[in-house]
């Protein structure tokens, strides 16, 4: 399976603090992408970095990845408490863009 | 420039009706997905059709589901008879040209199926 999965799962921090969330996947990919979904909305799209992309920034958003270790990882600076929400990872490998089953992150104000 | 649009938001249908979903996707895309999201879990890829023509429906289930994006008029997703554990949130998706070029899928805000 191409499924991406983050971990942790849920966390847990404080208003401020940086956020770091994990996705690890398991077949080369052409791209991979961040979404975030606030609960009972849909999707909305983060960043994308692709596969000759080792680092990208956005705003307060740091994304890195590894295609030798298979891994990205999305840093959340100086965190705000309307940051938290799920954040998923979604790799494309060819046709289909396969999510894994996302972080949730609650900011603590 | 309106985004994805999706229809109905919320639904609730008794065991064994029938659920109709329609998408209608970004100006100027082709290309559509459709995902379906259970409590708590993260979106699983049904189908992915451009106009006229099923491309990849690996994730649909075999029976009762259905997806059509006609030439004219949104995509359509069909579940025939619907039991308890379609209750989910469905999620369309589009893009202006395949995921392989690298292009990013934009998603809609969801359609909540309840089935009572």
């Amino acid at each position: 399976s191409q499924q991406g999965e983050e971990d942790p799962q849920a966390l847990s921090i404080q208003e401020g603090e940086n956020a770091t969330m994990n996705c690890s996947y398991k077949t080369s990919i052409n791209n991979l992408q961040w979404y975030r979904q606030n609960s009972g909305r849909g999707l909305v799209h983060l960043i994308l970095i692709r596969s000759n992309e080792r680092e990208k920034h956005s705003g307060r958003l740091r994304v890195t990845l590894d295609t030798s270790k298979k891994s990205s990882s999305l840093l959340i600076t100086a965190s705000r408490a309307a940051d938290t929400a799920s954040y998923f990872c979604a790799t494309t490998g060819g046709f289909k863009t396969i999510f894994g089953a996302g972080t949730r992150l609650f900011v603590k104000a | 420039n309106a985004g994805v649009m999706q229809n109905p938001r919320h639904l609730v249908r008794r065991r064994g009706q029938e659920a109709r979903l329609r998408c209608s996707p970004m100006k100027g895309h082709s290309h559509v997905y459709w995902y379906r999201q259970l409590p708590e879990e993260g979106l699983k890829f049904m189908v992915y059709l451009q106009k006229e023509n099923i491309i990849d429906e690996s994730g649909m289930p075999k029976e009762r589901f259905s997806a059509e994006f006609p030439k004219e008029g949104p995509s359509i997703l069909r579940i025939q008879q619907v039991v308890r554990g379609d209750s989910a949130a469905y999620f369309c998706a589009s893009s202006p040209d395949g995921t392989s070029s690298g292009n990013t899928i934009y998603f809609g805000e969801g359609s909540w199926l309840t089935v009572v």
